[in-house]
């Protein structure tokens, strides 16, 4: 499968737990970008890499969550702390900057968060 | 602050009836526009796209949406759904000069046989 994986699939925890996710985009796509669902609603921008440079963050990414993609391929996405709140389904997607005026993302499956 | 507005919440159809989703959004510059679908147990897929140009656009599957710029509106269209149609539809926006997308609360449509 050649398309954007992203791990674990599921993740429970206690309140106040750190947890980190990985997201693996299509090879050679130079874009990476992150949102997170919660039930009922679209997904959310948190933010986007393009190559390892992190070019935009949402207001709704607090301090407690930090992004990287330290060689311009994997990313990972870091939540310190845990809140309930913080439950939802975290979506990576990844596109290859060909020319404006759009770039198509393509989707992983998603992590599952819960915190208790 | 920009934002997309879809009406229908959960949309039940028999099949071979015709299907309209709503999508408006709120914002005054450019922008591209999408429709993303999620079938069951399936990652978010690209549906079809808007990004200048005919203001009637074909995607996949035989839908279509209409970009009517006066009304801010890009309404999601198919003449005959099939079971198979049955997922969640999600209406996106992005600005020309940022490559997020802003979604919509998204469509839940059920389709029976």
């Amino acid at each position: 499968d050649t398309g954007v994986s992203q791990d674990p699939r599921h993740k429970i925890t206690k309140r106040g737990q750190n947890v980190t996710f990985r997201c693996d985009p299509i090879s050679e796509h130079n874009r990476l970008y992150w949102y997170r669902q919660t039930l009922g609603q679209g997904p959310e921008f948190l933010t986007y890499f393009q190559n390892e440079a992190q070019l935009e963050k949402s207001r709704l990414l607090s301090d407690r969550f930090s992004a990287e993609r330290p060689k311009g391929s994997f990313s990972t996405l870091e939540i310190q702390r845990t809140e309930q709140g913080d439950s939802a389904m975290y979506l990576c997607a990844s596109s290859l900057v060909v020319s404006e005026p759009y770039n198509e993302q393509f989707f992983g499956p998603g992590t599952r968060l819960t915190v208790l | 602050a920009q934002s997309v507005s879809q009406h229908n919440h959960h949309v039940i159809l028999s099949e071979a009836a015709s299907l309209e989703l709503g999508c408006n959004y709120s914002y005054g510059g450019t922008v591209n526009l999408f429709w993303y679908v999620q079938y069951p147990g399936q990652h978010l897929q690209l549906l079809l796209k808007y990004f200048s140009g005919d203001p009637l656009v074909k995607g996949i599957k035989g839908f279509e949406a209409e970009f009517i710029k006066s009304k801010f509106s890009f309404n999601l269209r198919k003449p005959s759904v099939q079971w198979s149609d049955t997922a969640e539809y999600f209406c996106a926006v992005s600005l020309r000069d940022t490559d997020k997308l802003i979604f919509g609360t998204g469509t839940r449509l059920q389709v029976f046989p």
